[in-house]
């Protein structure tokens, strides 16, 4: 069965530091989205993505935060100078179109600040 | 703006009771509402969606039933066991939204013991 894919599954950085977390999404899929849960808390959307550009973005995805496709098949997030408040479980997901679809989503990336 | 509130958890049954998980939403229009499971250590899984007012979603004994006139989608189960031991989210997709964002509530912890 596909699946989404994120790798690192655990990255740990220093305060400052840029990161970036990698997704492989379902392969005939179009629509690609990153969200993240800090511990304890809801499961909060960040941005989406659609032909090759950002179809939707969150208050909190800001100038800190980026995304790429670069190749075709990668999904990336990348946090340019991380705060102790980034650390979270990162989320992405794909989904063959946007409405009433299903997203599937990958198993997560956990980021910690330090 | 949109919102979706899960029961506060952890809910703690024994094996064959009956479980429900209460969800309300509020939105306008008509949103799709999807119920999401993370089991220990995975990602976040599909359980069943309903795109309309009246429909019922099912999947592995698990039913949610669209109500609009109380925006509920509870999520019931007659007879649970240790297997469906997870964190349970309730989710709204907007259909005015044409990038098919999820919202999320806050994810009721289910314990079943033995």
């Amino acid at each position: 069965e596909p699946e989404v894919t994120q790798t690192p599954s655990h990255q740990v950085t220093q305060m400052g530091q840029e990161v970036i977390l990698r997704c492989v999404p379902i392969s005939n899929h179009l629509y690609f989205y990153w969200y993240r849960q800090i511990l304890g808390q809801k499961v909060e959307f960040l941005v989406s993505f659609y032909n090759n550009e950002i179809s939707e973005k969150s208050e909190i995805f800001d100038d800190q935060f980026s995304v790429e496709r670069p190749d075709g098949s990668n999904f990336t997030l990348k946090i340019r100078s991380t705060k102790l408040e980034d650390s979270a479980m990162y989320f992405c997901a794909s989904s063959p179109g946007f409405q009433r679809a299903e997203a599937f989503f990958g198993q997560g990336t956990r980021l910690t600040v330090v | 703006g949109d919102s979706v509130t899960q029961m506060e958890g952890p809910v703690t049954l024994s094996e064959e009771a009956f479980l429900t998980i209460n969800c309300t939403y509020t939105a306008t229009g008509y949103p799709s509402l999807f119920w999401y499971v993370q089991y220990p250590g995975e990602g976040l899984q599909l359980l069943l969606k309903a795109t309309k007012a009246d429909d019922k979603g099912s999947n592995k004994g698990f039913e949610a039933t669209y109500r609009k006139e109380t925006t509920s989608f509870h999520l019931e189960k007659g007879s649970v066991q240790v297997s469906d031991s997870a964190v349970y989210f309730c989710a709204l997709s907007h259909g005015s939204s044409n990038t098919g964002k999820l919202i999320f509530g806050q994810g009721t912890t289910l314990q079943v013991k033995p």
